[in-house]
């Protein structure tokens, strides 16, 4: 069974850091792109950013509200992503997800599939 | 505010057609597909519709995907109980250097 399975939430103050974990089995997880996705209360979902593989140099691309604070980065030996988050502001707080890549030359990219999250408190 | 446009909500009956709608660009929707996201209350988001209009196994035929232009569109059928949830639409920008962009989401009430 393919499983993604998150870790690493907690309460952390504004300006603290925290560090996320993705644990992936039951597919080749070095041959698969990452992605962390986060879901605020009350609002809708936000894609985080990606990791790439090997092949492609762990690629990392991030979105505009997290970029310079939050870094993704994989351990392939154990199967697992990471998203370590520093500066953490009260609007980071939120549900993350983290989610595998799919892609076929003619059908285009998903995420496929989704772990059951982890939830991250900001707050002083 | 989401560089995808969805309605905030929509209902319907049991039994009843329902769709959704997703208005994008020609960076996004114009350009790359869409996928949809259906996130059940209190669970993670499942795949529920990629490459436009292809169902991955185990997604029910009530679920249906289109795509025209720069807008795409998700329709279910015979709706049930069971779908009420949140939807998501989503595709990659290209104006964006390979950033996702998701739709703001619609919530989904069956009466």
């Amino acid at each position: 069974e393919v499983q993604l399975v998150e870790s690493g939430g907690g309460l952390v103050q504004p300006g603290g850091s925290l560090k996320l974990s993705c644990a992936a089995s039951g597919f080749t997880f070095s041959g698969s792109a990452m992605h962390w996705v986060r879901l605020a209360s009350g609002k809708g979902l936000e894609w985080v950013g990606r990791i790439r593989t090997k092949a492609n140099n762990y690629a990392t691309v991030y979105a505009a509200s997290v970029e310079g604070r939050f870094t993704i980065s994989r351990d392939d030996s154990k199967n697992t992503a990471y998203l370590q988050m520093n500066s953490l502001k009260t609007e980071d707080t939120a549900v993350y997800y983290c989610t595998r890549h799919q892609w076929e030359s003619r059908a285009g990219h998903w995420f496929d599939p989704w772990g059951q999250g982890t939830l991250v408190t900001v707050s002083s | 505010q989401s560089v995808l446009t969805q309605p905030p909500s929509a209902s319907g009956t049991p039994g009843q057609r329902v769709t959704i709608s997703c208005s994008g660009s020609s960076s996004n929707i114009g350009t790359n597909t869409v996928n949809w996201y259906q996130q059940l209350p209190g669970t993670a988001p499942k795949l529920l519709i990629y490459s436009n209009n292809q169902r991955p196994s185990g997604v029910p035929g009530r679920f249906s995907g289109s795509k025209s232009g720069t807008s795409a569109s998700l329709a279910i059928s015979g709706l049930q109980s069971e779908d009420e949830a949140d939807y998501y639409c989503a595709a990659w920008d290209d104006s964006l250097n390979g950033r996702l962009v998701f739709g703001g989401g619609t919530k989904l009430t069956v009466l």
